[in-house]
């Protein structure tokens, strides 16, 4: 079955670096996405990687190994308005989003 | 402005009724989704639909009807309401079908069946 796998929940400190691991298991890969939901709101795109290596973009970067199935995203300079959900989501063969449950990031001062 | 909107915000039913929830996007995409965020936060595809014609309909009960009048929006009706219908309904568009691209959400419909 197609599966993708991230931590529940993070707690990280506020100015600190944090980075958060999602694997997958997919019948195809056309891409692999980040979200960010904060609680009670949609969730909205941060980034999308569909070849191996990192993107950078401000304080968020996400790194991907289609061969080992990996990604991670990385959130530097935290701030306290990073506290949210970070859900994960890879395009399938048939270009259907397959979600991860999402990591809660707990941010504190 | 609003690229993606969603009517109505919170709806609050009782079971065994039937209700639309109404979903328009004005960026001109053509392709439209329904999704189900549970209480564990997983969130399920439902339908998809592009230029107006069906084309994910994932298993779900036929009590969930998507009807795409047009291709700025796609409303979902539901009958015959149950306790576990009880979700976060969100609505999303993306610029193309077979594309990867960004998917633009809705600000959702919390709704709860009493």
């Amino acid at each position: 079955g197609q599966n993708i796998d991230q931590p529940t929940e993070m707690t990280a400190t506020e100015g600190a670096i944090v980075q958060i691991n999602c694997t997958y298991q997919t019948s195809g890969f056309n891409g692999l996405f980040w979200y960010q939901q904060h609680a009670g709101e949609a969730p909205t795109f941060l980034s999308y990687n569909v070849l191996d290596g990192l993107e950078e973009k401000g304080r968020f970067s996400s790194f991907l190994s289609r061969s080992k199935g990996y990604s991670y995203l990385l959130l530097k300079e935290l701030q306290m308005k990073d506290s949210a959900s970070y859900l994960c989501a890879v395009a399938d063969s048939n270009y259907q989003l397959i979600w991860g449950a999402g990591t809660k990031l707990i941010i504190k001062p | 402005d609003t690229a993606v909107s969603q009517t109505p915000k919170y709806l609050v039913t009782q079971m065994g009724n039937d209700k639309s929830i109404k979903c328009e996007q004005n960026l001109g995409h053509d392709t439209m989704y329904w999704y189900k965020q549970d209480s564990k936060k997983f969130l399920k595809i439902m339908f998809s639909y592009n230029n107006k014609e069906l084309i994910i309909n994932e298993t779900v009960p036929n009590r969930f009807s998507p009807k795409s009048p047009d291709k700025a929006h796609l409303n979902l009706h539901i009958n015959s309401l149950e306790l576990g219908d009880s979700a976060v309904y969100f609505c999303a568009s993306s610029p193309e079908w077979r594309e990867t691209d960004t998917q633009y959400f809705g600000p959702g419909t919390r709704l709860t069946v009493l």
